[in-house]
């Protein structure tokens, strides 16, 4: 089965934290590993993404670290703000332009 | 860049009813758009493959009778949800490929259905 494992479920973290989430997977073959935001009632929207070729990748107050050898990667957010308050969706693609496999969601909470 | 549209963003219909849903790539053309939908607090569930100018390709148990799709054009992908349902009340979410170093899927802002 191609599976995504997002843990965890729900995160509720201070203003100025770390939020922390994980995901691990077992197809071997997947290649690229995005992350989504989600917002209530909107589409996803493609934060920061990877490939297997680095170990860590930073764009601005958000991280993802990438362990191949593990097959578990995870997203670091920043001095979390109340404005990252989202779900938030691991992916992986196996080959270039195939289809995602998602994680089941984690739903973040920033209190101020 | 990379903006994808859908329309309408919130539909309600009676039963028995087709509704169309438009996905429109606004800013670059998409060879492939997928069909997403996503019940409350739950992931996205693939629904189907869509690549322009042929048959989409529908994952496993979508009634491809039931949900029409068709790619007539590198911008634009429509699902037409055929005699809806109660229990098709759902929300669709469209995503757009875009070819690049990277090949990434950009998402729509989703589609509200209701069926009365």
């Amino acid at each position: 089965q191609q599976q995504v494992k997002q843990s965890p479920q729900s995160l509720i973290v201070q203003k100025g934290g770390i939020s922390i989430i994980n995901c691990a997977y077992e197809n071997t073959a997947f290649d690229y590993f995005p992350w989504y935001q989600q917002f209530p009632g909107k589409g996803p929207a493609l934060l920061i993404a990877i490939r297997p070729d680095v170990s860590e990748k930073k764009e601005g107050r958000f991280t993802i670290s990438f362990n191949k050898s593990a097959k578990q990667f995870s997203l670091h957010i920043m001095d979390s703000q109340p404005g990252d308050s989202a779900t938030y969706f691991c992916a992986a693609e196996e080959t270039s332009g195939s289809r995602l496999t998602f994680g089941e969601g984690t739903q973040l909470t920033v209190n101020p | 860049g990379a903006v994808v549209s859908q329309h309408p963003s919130r539909v309600i219909c009676k039963s028995g009813t087709s509704v169309k849903i438009e996905c429109r790539s606004l800013d670059f053309q998409a060879t492939t758009m997928f069909w997403y939908r996503q019940f409350p607090k739950q992931s996205l569930m693939l629904m189907a493959t869509s690549n322009e100018g042929s048959k989409a390709t529908y994952e496993q148990g979508v009634e491809k009778d039931k949900f029409l799709i068709n790619h007539a054009s590198l911008t634009l992908s429509t699902l037409t949800v055929t005699s809806a349902h109660p229990e098709d009340s759902s929300f669709y979410i469209c995503s757009a490929l875009l070819w690049t170093s990277t090949d990434t899927q950009y998402f729509g802002p989703g589609t509200r259905l209701t069926v009365l």
